[in-house]
């Protein structure tokens, strides 16, 4: 099992619609986690973190963290076609390092 | 302007060659990272370093080495390059984390290397 996982897609996404990201982490004691984007040829550039249970809004970003459940999730309100990317949910590790463990990313393909 | 760098952005050698890929950040950051990813596919960490004089070995087993003379320098080497070290690799860099968050662990990355042995 991964530590964290995420589904691959693509989601395909309507402009304007909502896309709603899911992500699930293994590790019960991971306080921190972020979310990334990736542009096809890019590097990850960091988009939201959360820390708290609840959730967490950021323009047209939210993101909602569940400890409990273990779960995380992103969502992208009035998505353009410049939200077309690779979304990757990331967890801090709870090692004396605190290394970040990446999903695989979401797809998401916003279409006109 | 702070930032993180790595050179060259694409590099394309024989197989047998040596390589270095070069990461300076000058952002003061601690912790630094090296990344391997292929196209379409996950990020896999294949080394990282807490500071000067301390590297470590990531999840993902790599034949690169790298060494942390210098804060801000992370440098990756590989001593005879083979075709299946075709890959992107990228370098970030963190602050030393005190304690959750509060910018703790927020990986900032660098434009990559694209690395073709042929």
């Amino acid at each position: 099992q991964k530590e964290v996982e995420q589904n691959s897609g693509p989601l395909s996404v309507p402009e304007g619609a909502i896309a709603s990201l899911n992500c699930t982490y293994s590790d019960r004691g991971s306080q921190s986690f972020f979310w990334y984007r990736q542009y096809s040829g890019k590097s990850p550039e960091l988009i939201m973190s959360i820390y708290s249970n609840g959730d967490k809004e950021d323009g047209r970003f939210t993101a909602q963290l569940n400890k409990a459940s273990q779960y995380v999730s992103l969502l992208i309100r009035d998505s353009q076609p410049s939200d077309s990317a690779t979304y990757l949910c990331a967890a801090r590790n709870t090692d004396s390092w605190g290394k970040l463990q990446f999903g695989a990313g979401t797809q998401v393909v916003v279409t006109p | 302007e702070a930032d993180i760098y790595q050179t060259p952005r694409y590099l394309v050698i024989g197989t047998g060659k040596k390589i270095t890929l070069e990461c300076s950040q000058t952002m003061g950051h601690d912790k630094m990272y090296w990344y391997q990813q292929d196209p379409g596919m996950e990020l896999h960490l294949i080394h990282y370093s807490y500071g000067v004089n301390s590297t470590e070995k990531g999840d993902l087993s790599s034949e690169s080495t790298v060494s942390r003379i210098r804060t801000e320098h992370f440098p990756l080497t590989l001593e005879s390059a083979r075709p299946s070290h075709t890959s992107q690799y990228l370098c970030a860099s963190s602050a030393l984390s005190g304690s959750g968050g509060s910018g703790a662990n927020v990986l900032t990355f660098g434009a990559g290397s694209r690395l073709t042995v042929l």
